[in-house]
C-alpha cells in the first residue's frame, strides 16, 4: 500500500538555524499539504498546494517560513531561522484532489529547537 | 472562519464498554467529516468517515453519526479494546476546498 514518505523523522536544531522537511505524497496525488501538531492539539494548516501551486497559506508565518513543490511531486517546508515555538511535529498529507477527498498523512517530522 | 470543537479532550472506559466523542462544527457548508486514530509517534490514520448525505455509517466497531441540523457528529466505539487507546481527531471539510479543519483531539484510554 502506498503511503507518504517524509524525512527526517527527527530533528533537533538550535534557535536561529535553518531547518528543511521533506515530504513525497502518494503517486498521483495532486493536493498536498503541510500541517504543524503542537503537543495535545489537532493538526493545523499551514500550507496546500494543488500541483505546484500553492491554495492556501494563510496561515504560514511568511517571515520565517517556506514551502514548494516545484514540479507538483515532492515538496520541501523550511524554517529560517528556527525559534523555540516551532517545536512541533510536521506532517504532509496527500489527498488525490478531486470528489470527496480523503487526507493520508506521513510520519511526520518532529522538530525540537533548543 | 471554520471551527471544530471536540470533547472530552480525555476519555477513560473499562475494556468491552462504549465509547463516545463528540464534534461541533460552524460551518454549514461543510459536508464531508472524517475521523483518524493517531497512535503514540505514528501518523494520524482514517477509520471512518461519513458524508453530509447519510446520518450513520457503521464499519465494525466504529460507527459515526451525523446531525446536520445540530451541526454535530460522533464516534461511537463498541466493545472498545486496548489497541483502541490512542488520540482521535475529527475533521470538517467542504468538498471543493479540500481543507480540512481539525478538532483539538481525544485522547481514549481502554482499561484492561
Amino acid at each position: 500500500e502506498a503511503e507518504v514518505a517524509q524525512s527526517p523523522r527527527y530533528k533537533i536544531t538550535e534557535k536561529s538555524q535553518a531547518v528543511a522537511f521533506w515530504c513525497d505524497p502518494i503517486s498521483g496525488h495532486a493536493t498536498l499539504y503541510w500541517y504543524r501538531q503542537i503537543l495535545g492539539q489537532g493538526p493545523e494548516l499551514l500550507v496546500q498546494f494543488q500541483d505546484e501551486s500553492v491554495v492556501d497559506d494563510s496561515q504560514l508565518p511568511k517571515d520565517r517560513f517556506s514551502a514548494e513543490r516545484l514540479k507538483g511531486v515532492d515538496s520541501t517546508l523550511k524554517i529560517q531561522p528556527a525559534e523555540l515555538g516551532d517545536s512541533a511535529m510536521y506532517l504532509c498529507a496527500s489527498s488525490t484532489g478531486t470528489g470527496w477527498d480523503t487526507q493520508y498523512f506521513g510520519p511526520g517530522t518532529r522538530l525540537t529547537v533548543l | 472562519g471554520e471551527n471544530v470543537e471536540q470533547h472530552p479532550s480525555t476519555l477513560s472506559v473499562q475494556e468491552g464498554d462504549s465509547a463516545v466523542i463528540k464534534c461541533t462544527y460552524s460551518d454549514s457548508a461543510s459536508n464531508y467529516f472524517p475521523w483518524y486514530k493517531q497512535e503514540l509517534g505514528k501518523r494520524p490514520q482514517l477509520i471512518i468517515d461519513i458524508r453530509s448525505n447519510v446520518g450513520e455509517k457503521k464499519d465494525q466497531r466504529i460507527a459515526v453519526t451525523l446531525n446536520k441540523t445540530a451541526k454535530h457528529f460522533s464516534l461511537h466505539i463498541t466493545e472498545t479494546q486496548p489497541e483502541d487507546s490512542a488520540v482521535y481527531f475529527c475533521a470538517a471539510s467542504t468538498s471543493g476546498t479540500y481543507k480540512y479543519i481539525f478538532g483539538t483531539g481525544t485522547r481514549l484510554k481502554v482499561l484492561a
